[in-house]
């Protein structure tokens, strides 16, 4: 069973903050990281894609990726109230098609 | 110009009724999806359908019978509702490939009573 893990938090930093979530994935193979993000009840929305091992930015994102280490984290500078959301982990199985979710972390930004 | 659209957003019914959910995506893409996103929200995989052939089953009971009539539409019927199927039904569409973002609908929140 193919699992990709996160902790749940909440995760809570102050504005202007760094948030950091990390996430672990068990299928080796695999070649296609992703983070979404999710507001109550609103659906997931991509907000980083990550295909190579490295860092890859994107504003105030910064997506991590170590295969080796099967890792991914998703960095988040000068944290908003607005950023305040569940983030999900995705890993693209080896095969493609099925893509899995870790539980999301739930994040707070205080104002 | 919705990219992903579900009908209906809201679904209250009895258990032991049988319900559609309808799903069409304007985006061009080959793939489409179910997942159901439980209390916990925790997001999972049902089916997937990949230029309208099923590609992907997972262990859903078979209560639970998708049909694709063409690569923008793919349906959700639910027969015999249980107490255990309320929750989140979102479908999603992606390109397919490698670099497989995924594009979710708004969400069908499903209250079986």
């Amino acid at each position: 069973q193919k699992e990709v893990e996160q902790n749940s938090g909440p995760l809570s930093v102050p504005e202007g903050a760094i948030a950091s979530l990390n996430c672990t994935y068990s299928d080796r193979g695999s070649q296609s990281f992703f983070w979404y993000r999710q507001y109550s009840g609103k659906s997931p929305e991509l907000i980083m894609s990550i295909y190579s091992n490295g860092d890859k930015e994107d504003g105030r994102f910064t997506a991590q990726l170590n295969k080796a280490s099967q890792y991914v984290s998703l960095l988040i500078r000068d944290s908003q109230p607005s950023d305040s959301a569940t983030y999900l982990c995705a890993v693209l199985l080896t095969g493609g098609f099925k893509t899995i979710f870790g539980a999301g972390t739930r994040l707070f930004v205080k104002a | 110009d919705t990219a992903v659209s579900q009908t209906p957003k809201y679904l209250v019914t009895q258990m032991g009724n049988d319900k559609s959910i309808k799903c069409e995506q304007n985006l061009g893409h080959d793939t489409m999806y179910w997942y159901k996103q439980d209390s916990k929200k925790f997001l999972k995989i049902m089916f997937s359908y990949n230029n309208k052939e099923l590609i992907i089953n997972e262990t859903v009971p078979n209560r639970f019978s998708p049909k694709s009539p063409d690569k923008a539409h793919l349906n959700l019927h639910i027969n015999s509702l249980e107490l255990g199927d309320s929750a989140v039904y979102f479908c999603a569409s992606s390109e397919g490939g490698a670099q497989e973002t995924q594009y979710f609908g708004p969400g069908t929140r499903l209250l079986v009573l």
